[in-house]
């Protein structure tokens, strides 16, 4: 499979616990997002990546929240003291951006977090 | 920041008649109009888009229509098939350097009734 992956697919901790989810963009992708979807919504933007450098952060990114992407390919978003309102779908997309051309996203599967 | 809104949330059709779901978006300088479909427990899936520069754009049995004046897109689905049952979402970016987001309308659940 040449898509967009992410582990894990499923995670379920208990409140206050860290949790880090891993997304790896289909290959020579030099932009990576990851939103977050709740449950009858459309996915919301947390946050970018182009290449190592992370240049946009939603406001829905507390400072619980931190995002890595150290070699430009694979990227982490790692969640400290989980609290039950962080329970959704955690959705990572990648695409190729060549100057100012318009790009498509490609989403991954998405990592679905229940916190209790 | 840009909002959009979607309508309408749900939407049964008979297969093989249309559907048409409508977007409004608020900022003039959104350029990009993507749509994904999202089949249940599945990642979204981008099935047509359209740039600020053309009106419409047609793949097969979806189309998209675009008024840049009015701020609305439109998503149309003809002859449909049980297998277009998924949720639709429309989304929106800005144009300019430094802001690739997408913002997302909140989806139509489509429902086609064999």
């Amino acid at each position: 499979d040449t898509g967009v992956s992410q582990d894990p697919r499923h995670k379920i901790t208990k409140r206050g616990q860290n949790v880090t989810f891993r997304c790896d963009p289909i290959s020579e992708h030099n932009r990576l997002y990851w939103y977050r979807q709740t449950l009858g919504q459309g996915p919301e933007f947390l946050t970018y990546f182009q290449n190592e450098a992370q240049l946009e952060k939603s406001r829905l990114l507390s400072d619980r929240f931190s995002a890595e992407r150290p070699k430009g390919s694979f990227s982490t978003l790692e969640i400290q003291r989980t609290e039950q309102g962080d329970s959704a779908m955690y959705l990572c997309a990648s695409s190729l951006a060549r100057g100012l051309a318009l790009e498509t996203q490609y989403f991954g599967p998405g990592t679905r977090l229940l916190v209790l | 920041g840009e909002n959009v809104e979607q309508h309408p949330s749900t939407l049964s059709v008979q297969e093989g008649d249309s559907a048409v779901i409508k977007c409004t978006y608020s900022d003039s300088a959104s350029n990009y109009f993507p749509w994904y479909k999202q089949e249940l427990g599945k990642r979204p899936q981008l099935i047509i888009d359209i740039r600020s520069n053309v009106g419409e754009k047609k793949d097969q049995r979806i189309a998209v229509t675009l008024n840049k004046t009015a701020k609305h897109f439109s998503l149309h689905i003809t002859e449909t098939q049980p297998e277009d049952s998924a949720v639709y979402f429309c989304a929106a970016r800005l144009s300019g350097a430094g802001s690739y987001q997408l913002t997302f309308g909140k989806g139509t659940k489509l429902s086609v009734i064999p």
